[in-house]
């Protein structure tokens, strides 16, 4: 079966510090989300990106978040500076969206649990 | 008021229970999801609607679009069905992106 690869599975950082998640999406696919489950907020959207190209990114706090697909086999999710109110499991999910608001499921991939401390 | 809501929002079963999920939403959508995610686990995608009934397995998927209105029925239940279980919608005018409803608890006990 085809899969959504994230790296790393957990992250442990101090406050402060860079962080990057990656995701590697379904071959295929054309659209990618980047999603936020905490215990407070549940599951969250941060941005999206459709054929590479960032469609939403409103509920990212842009001033230390950033989404990026530099090529279609890799998208990345950076924090700097990361603070403990980062601390969450961070999602990616690969779809293809056909027009007209047809297509697929989504396939998420397996998170990546980052602390911050 | 959320605009995805589902009840009940912890159930617990005896194996072998007929199980049944609710999710009501408030918008126009253009597609459902159910997705299912085990303790400290990824999340799986289950199901996409956008009407009538859909099956896999000992999951059942259905949808009224009229009453804004899904269930995820799981027949024969077993231990490892225990999960959270996740309704969310794309509506019609907020593109792909998903609205989350709290999800369910579900535990089957053997």
């Amino acid at each position: 079966d085809a899969r959504v690869t994230q790296t790393p599975r957990h992250k442990v950082t101090e406050m402060g510090q860079e962080v990057t998640m990656r995701c590697q999406p379904i071959l295929g696919h054309n659209t990618v989300f980047w999603y936020r489950q905490t215990m407070m907020q549940g599951l969250e959207l941060l941005a999206y990106f459709r054929n590479r190209a960032p469609l939403d990114d409103s509920g990212m706090p842009k001033d230390r978040f950033s989404a990026e697909m530099p090529d279609a086999t890799l998208a990345t999710l950076k924090i700097q500076p990361s603070e403990p109110r980062d601390s969450a499991v961070y999602f990616c999910a690969s779809g293809l969206v056909l027009p007209l608001g047809r297509g697929y499921g989504y396939t998420f991939g397996s998170g990546t649990r980052l602390t911050v401390v | 008021k959320n605009e995805v809501e589902q009840s009940p929002q912890n159930l617990t079963a005896q194996e072998g229970e007929f199980i049944t999920i609710n999710c009501s939403y408030s918008v126009g959508i253009s597609a459902l999801h159910w997705l299912q995610q085990h303790p400290g686990g990824g999340i799986v995608s289950l199901f996409m609607l956008s009407s009538g009934k859909k099956k896999h397995g000992r999951l059942i998927a259905t949808i009224n679009i009229q009453e804004k209105h899904s269930s995820l029925h799981i027949t024969a239940s077993h231990p490892r069905d225990s999960a959270v279980y996740i309704c969310a919608v794309r509506s019609q005018t907020s593109g792909s992106r998903l609205t989350f409803g709290e999800g369910t608890q579900l535990t089957v006990n053997p």
